[in-house]
């Protein structure tokens, strides 16, 4: 079947670090794959994606590279601040159109 | 930027009433979907609506759910008779044509006592 795993949370990093959010997904087909972000408060908002292997995806400072010999859609982002405090889904549609996969979600803090 | 919205944010109810939780997708969406989550858990799908029908739906959207676009602006979701367990927060969502991406509202949550 199709399915998310992420890396479980929660996440506390200091302001500059670097994050790393693990997500693989399994997938009957040739899935598309996403990180939606959501803030307090606030809906789920795409953050980027990647619809073919070795695409990187890439938003406000954020990256991910669809690796399809790893099945992995790893987010990943250089020096983190506190504004990027929220919680991240990794997700993935497996047909345009229909329904998205996500993963349980991983809330990221980050302290001053 | 146009975004998707819903209404209510916050929905209390009890067991065995109705309730319609409303959204307004982007105004040149033309799917929509249903989601909910659960306190803790996953993101689950719903429903996706096409061309005023039903598309794909899951094994949760069973007869108790429906929903309708009854006009031109409006995406409803109707739980029938609640039970303890729909309590959850639902996301309305929608995607234009030419994209892979659904653009999600701010959720209602949904509490049934």
């Amino acid at each position: 079947g199709n399915s998310v795993t992420q890396m479980e949370g929660p996440v506390t990093l200091s302001e500059e670090a670097f994050l790393t959010i693990n997500c693989t997904y399994t997938a009957t087909g040739y899935p598309s794959l996403f990180w939606y972000v959501q803030y307090p408060g606030e809906g789920l908002q795409l953050l980027l994606k990647a619809t073919k292997a070795d695409d990187k995806g890439s938003n406000k400072g954020f990256e991910a590279t669809y690796r399809k010999e790893t099945t992995s859609f790893h987010l990943e982002k250089g020096s983190v601040q506190v504004s990027d405090s929220a919680v991240y889904f990794c997700a993935l549609s497996v047909t345009t159109g229909n329904q998205f996969y996500f993963g349980t979600g991983t809330s990221l803090t980050v302290i001053p | 930027e146009p975004e998707v919205t819903q209404t209510p944010s916050h929905q209390v109810t009890q067991m065995g009433q109705e309730v319609i939780l409303r959204c307004v997708p982007i105004s040149n969406h033309l799917y929509f979907y249903w989601y909910r989550q659960i306190l803790g858990q996953k993101v689950e799908f719903l429903v996706s609506f096409y061309n005023n029908e039903i598309s794909e739906k899951s094994e949760i959207f069973d007869d108790q759910f429906s929903v309708e676009r009854p006009d031109g602006s409006n995406f409803t979701l109707k739980i029938r008779s609640t039970k303890l367990e729909d309590s959850a927060m639902y996301f309305c969502a929608s995607r234009h044509p030419s994209g892979y991406e659904q653009y999600f509202g701010p959720g209602t949550r949904l509490t049934v006592t």
